[in-house]
């Protein structure tokens, strides 16, 4: 196992409500980021952080926003559920910034919409 | 163009198969490549990095070829449990994000 928990694992929300999903990185991970991963795709990134900061964001709308606490664990609010916000939101955490740096994933969050 | 593109297949193949995986990438800045698994409904797991040089890990070889922006993965000696859906994933210099292709569905059969 990677070390990376998410919570909840499975969560039915109608459509307009609010969601917050949370990760608890790694052991000495102090990076994390979040991906979205509809039926028959792959994981989209959503965006990083790093250190309690922003680090980079995807295309996605500004109704998806984050945190990451002074532990560098993380959470994803989604505002507004869209029906196409059903999916697996996943987080993985590594040790830095870097590229080279390997993302642990956790066992995601099933979100469903409806 | 899609970044990161594969065939999502399924593959179907024998137990004791030979079977590769092609990916292409439309980036030319990316600069660390990746071959994850993913089982179904589970999270994806790191399989293998993807060197210029080439590298193998037991029955399991990767290439890159940047001229041509094509990765490929080799499966050798197929087994029951390789059943699975393989990324392939791809990060540009300077950002540790990573840009995931739809995945190829491997199905090894007895």
């Amino acid at each position: 196992e990677t070390g990376v928990t998410q919570s909840p694992t499975h969560l039915i929300k109608t459509r307009g409500q609010q969601v917050t999903l949370r990760c608890s990185s790694q052991s000495g991970h102090n990076t994390v980021s979040w991906y979205q991963q509809a039926l028959g795709q792959g994981p989209q990134f959503i965006f990083q952080y790093y250190r309690e900061e922003e680090n980079g964001r995807g295309n996605f709308p500004p109704r998806f926003s984050g945190l990451q606490f002074p532990n560098y664990s993380s959470e994803l609010n989604v505002n507004a559920l869209e029906l196409d916000d059903s999916a697996l939101y996943l987080c993985a955490s590594s040790s830095g910034q870097g590229y080279t740096d390997t993302q642990y994933f956790g066992p995601g969050t099933r979100l469903t919409v409806l | 163009r899609k970044e990161v593109e594969q065939d999502p297949g399924p593959f179907n193949v024998p137990e004791g198969a030979t079977v590769a995986f092609n990916c292409t990438y439309s980036n030319s800045a990316s600069q660390s490549f990746f071959w994850y698994r993913q089982d179904c409904r589970k999270e994806p797991k790191l399989l293998m990095s993807v060197y210029s040089s080439g590298n193998e890990d037991g029955r399991f070889t990767a290439q890159l070829n940047r001229a041509s922006q094509y990765i490929s993965l080799l499966i050798r000696d197929s087994k029951l449990s390789d059943s699975a859906t393989y990324l392939c994933v791809v990060n540009r210099a300077g950002y540790s994000t990573l840009t995931f292709g739809k995945g190829t569905m491997l199905l090894v059969s007895p």
